[in-house]
């Protein structure tokens, strides 16, 4: 079993619409979560950092952090096809390993 | 501009024959790490470093090795690649550690037959 799980999707959604992706973990030791993007033929850029539990808000991005279920989220709101792209989830113990989730590729179209 | 440089950027090479692929960063981080990315996979670490001198384990080490002989530069290395070794690499650093943002390189492509 992979300590990181994620549905590759692909997901596909029209403009406007509320996006969820989701990770599972089975390391109950994570306390760090990240979500990167991840555009075609590009390098990762990170999204949100959370540590712990709880939500944190940027902008039109939301994530969450449930430990007690080992599951984390990222929700995308008013979603624009600029926001097309993979989405990863990445989560680490100590402040040097970092273990990925596959990835997400999403889709909004206009 | 602050950016993380990769060389080279696509690679085909034969199995065996010893190859370095240079990562380099002017943002005078701490952290440096290499990942490869491969279809149904994601990205899996292969080494990360916290320090000059300071190196560790990954998630997927065997067939690699890495040094950090200057804060800059980390330089990935297979001593005898093999095809499954094929793969698309990426160098990150960030300020101090995985928490805080990671920069990406803009990967090197690397086939070996």
């Amino acid at each position: 079993q992979k300590e990181v799980e994620q549905d590759p999707g692909p997901l596909s959604v029209p403009e406007g619409a509320i996006v969820s992706l989701n990770c599972t973990y089975s390391n109950s030791a994570f306390q760090y979560f990240m979500w990167y993007r991840q555009y075609s033929r590009k390098g990762p850029e990170l999204l949100m950092y959370t540590y712990s539990s709880g939500n944190k808000e940027d902008g039109r991005f939301t994530a969450q952090v449930d430990k007690s279920s080992k599951y984390i989220s990222l929700f995308i709101r008013d979603s624009q096809p600029s926001d097309s792209a993979t989405y990863l989830c990445a989560m680490s113990v100590t402040l040097g390993r970092l273990y990925f989730g596959r990835g997400t590729q999403l889709t909004v179209w206009p | 501009e602050a950016q993380v440089t990769q060389n080279p950027r696509y690679l085909i090479t034969v199995t065996g024959k010893k190859l370095t692929v240079t990562c380099s960063q002017n943002m005078n981080h701490e952290y440096m790490s290499w990942y490869r990315q491969d279809p149904g996979l994601g990205l899996r670490q292969i080494y990360y470093s916290m320090n000059v001198e300071v190196t560790d384990k990954g998630d997927v080490p065997e067939g690699y090795k890495v040094s950090r002989k200057e804060k800059r530069n980390f330089p990935l290395i297979l001593e005898s690649p093999s095809p499954n070794q094929t793969s698309l690499y990426f160098c990150a650093s960030s300020l101090v550690s995985t928490s805080d943002e990671q920069y990406f390189g803009p990967g090197t492509r690397l086939t070996v037959t």
